[in-house]
Parts: C-alpha cells; sequence; structure tokens
C-alpha cells in the first residue's frame, strides 16, 4: 500500500525558514517523480514544486522561486522542501503526491496524496 | 504560465441528475490534463487523466472528454458522495497549474 507521510509543519514567524518532510513507503521511490502542492484556508489547489526520479531535475513555482528547494534522499524514501524566508502568505497545508512515472511530460499527474502538513506563518 | 479556467464555480445538482463541469486552457495543453475530486478535510483524490482515462477504481459515471483547450468532466447521475469540489489540471507545461475549482453542491 502507498503512503505518503508529511510532517514539519507548525506555526513560525515571516522571515524565518522551516523544512517538511514526506516519507514515502509501499512502491519503488527512486522510481517515481514527486511533487509539492498547498492549500491555503478554504482556496483551492496550488502547485508549488517537483523532482523527477533519478535524475532529480526541479521545477517551482514562480511564487516560490528562489526560497523553496525541493530535495529527496532516495535512500531514505523520503522527500522534503525546505522553505525559507516565509511569507503570510505561504499560510497552507502542504501535500506531498507521488507522480505516475520518473518525470516526463505525461507523468505528473497524481494519483496518491500525503494527508497534508499545515504551515502557519504569522507573526 | 498556462491559466486554468473553472465554470462554473459552483454547480447545484439534484441527487441522480447529470453534471457538466468545464474547464478551459488559456493555451493548448494537449490532453495532458487531469480532474481531481477533494471533500473536506481530505486530500485531493485522481479521477482522470490523460483528458479522459478514468483512474484506477473511479465508478463509471465519471466521464472526462476534451483536447487542446476545452475539457468537460461529466457526473452521469450524482450520487450523495459525489458532492465535493472538482479541480482540474494541466501537465503541459511548467509550472504545473490547477483551475480554481467547482463546488458540487446538492440542490
Amino acid at each position: 500500500e502507498v503512503q505518503l507521510v508529511e510532517s514539519g509543519g507548525g506555526l513560525v514567524q515571516p522571515g524565518v525558514s522551516l523544512r517538511l518532510s514526506c516519507a514515502a513507503s509501499g512502491f519503488t521511490f527512486i522510481s517515481y517523480a514527486m511533487t509539492w502542492v498547498r492549500q491555503a484556508p478554504g482556496k483551492g489547489l496550488e502547485w508549488v514544486s517537483g523532482i523527477s526520479a533519478s535524475d532529480e531535475s526541479t521545477y517551482y513555482a514562480d511564487s516560490v522561486k528562489g526560497r523553496f528547494t525541493i530535495s529527496r534522499d532516495n535512500f531514505k524514501n523520503t522527500l522534503y522542501l525546505q522553505m525559507n524566508s516565509l511569507r503570510a502568505e505561504d499560510t497552507a497545508v502542504y501535500y506531498c503526491a507521488k507522480s505516475s512515472g520518473s518525470g516526463y511530460r505525461s507523468d505528473w499527474y497524481f494519483y496518491y496524496w500525503g494527508q497534508g502538513a499545515l504551515v502557519t506563518v504569522s507573526s | 504560465e498556462i491559466v486554468m479556467t473553472q465554470s462554473p464555480a459552483t454547480l447545484s445538482v439534484s441527487p441522480g441528475e447529470r453534471a457538466t463541469l468545464s474547464c478551459r486552457a488559456s493555451q493548448s495543453v494537449s490532453s495532458n490534463l487531469a480532474w481531481y475530486q477533494q471533500k473536506p478535510g481530505q486530500a485531493p483524490r485522481l479521477l482522470i487523466y490523460g483528458a479522459s482515462t478514468r483512474a484506477t477504481g473511479i465508478p463509471a459515471r465519471f466521464s472526462g472528454t476534451g483536447s487542446g483547450t476545452e475539457f468537460t468532466l461529466t457526473i452521469s447521475s450524482l450520487q450523495s458522495e459525489d458532492f465535493a469540489v472538482y479541480y482540474c489540471q494541466q501537465y503541459n507545461n511548467w509550472p504545473l497549474t490547477f483551475g480554481g475549482g467547482t463546488k458540487v453542491e446538492i440542490k
């Protein structure tokens, strides 16, 4: 059974950093691209960042480019999102999700999602 | 960035009726279009990918059509568990983008 479990969320002040983790199990992690999607309270879904399987190409939304870094540890089967210079508008539930393949164009839709981690940025 | 526009924002439907949801892309996304269902407090659930292929375990009452810039999700006979918010997502170009969602509510 595929499982994705996010951790690392919390309440932080503007300007600080936070790292989210997503522990994956039930599939061959190294073979799949992964992504982060967020959802602000009462709002729709916003794609944040993606990373391909073994070659580790990375992609970012303009809203987080230069502040967030996606990475993966294929030995620990874990996906990360390092979030720096956090802003109030980054407040959201952050979901990690598994792509359907290794990272070709047609792979970037998401069958499996974690339960989400809430990040609140407020002073 | 490709802008995905969903309409209507809210759709009021009686159980057993047909629901038709629209998604329009600001430029062609070919057939690289997915649909998701989300219920309150839950993660999204994949319904359709490749514009028209049902995901594993998705009932046949859900169907997707379209290509290029115009897409439709049809729920042929709404069941109580189908009242939710539906999102389209394009994966033809970076950045990936979602539509703003259509809420399907009970009439």
